[in-house]
């Protein structure tokens, strides 16, 4: 299995460009999870899933956007950059029954907007 | 929805020494609380949990300590060697969701 992937490893953009960050798992997680990672702050969800067709808000989901058409891929769209999108994203995802919550990181996309 | 802190922000140990992390929630309801360890570039990656059925739980050198009256958990690290130096995060579910609420993480740094 090859885990939790994640493209591109780094980008950069210009203020206003769109992009999408690739998240794909092989494991048949239900859930699935977006975080952004700015120093000193840890992780803060922008957007989960707990299943195919169905997406909900983090507690920093402005200025992106999700979907979820299949288990296996969970993109995440900039629609349009700002500087302070600038940030370390992991995509992330976890088993839905209770006793197997562990969740598993992707290797993580560094987006550096200018 | 859940709060987490982390204390303290920094810990420098001399190496063999222990370490200790402290964390606080603030969801009573919350029963799963995970600690990652983090490598400078790298993914984060889960070192131990526990579940709010028990008050403790060891694996090797690495120990995590519950107490929910209070809504506080601990990792510890005992004999603590230069390969644990990292960043460690601890994290409590969201309320109501599988996602995780994160602590703000704890730069360790272990002297040889």
């Amino acid at each position: 299995n090859a885990g939790v992937t994640q493209t591109p490893k780094f980008q950069v953009l210009k203020t206003g460009q769109s992009m999408t960050l690739q998240c794909a798992q092989d494991m048949n997680h239900e859930y699935m999870s977006w975080y952004r990672q700015d120093p000193g702050m840890g992780l803060r969800l922008i957007h989960y899933s707990v299943g195919a067709g169905i997406t909900d808000q983090g507690e920093v989901p402005n200025g992106y956007n999700v979907s979820r058409s299949t288990t296996e891929d969970f993109p995440l769209r900039l629609l349009s950059a700002a500087p302070s999108q600038t940030s370390v994203y992991f995509c992330a995802s976890s088993y839905s029954r209770s006793d197997q919550e562990t969740q598993y990181f992707g290797p993580g996309t560094r987006l550096l907007v200018l | 929805g859940e709060n987490v802190e982390q204390h303290p922000s920094t810990l420098s140990v001399q190496e063999g020494d222990s370490a200790v992390i402290k964390c606080t929630y603030s969801d009573s309801a919350s029963n799963y609380f995970p600690w990652y360890k983090q490598e400078l570039g790298k993914r984060p990656q889960l070192i131990i949990d526990i579940r709010s059925n028990v008050g403790e739980k060891k694996d090797q050198r690495i120990a995590v300590t519950l107490n929910k009256t209070a809504k506080h958990f601990s990792l510890h690290i005992t004999e603590t060697q230069p390969e644990d130096s990292a960043v460690y995060f601890c994290a409590a579910p969201r309320t109501g969701r599988r996602a995780l609420t994160f602590g703000s993480g704890t730069r360790l740094q272990v002297q040889p």
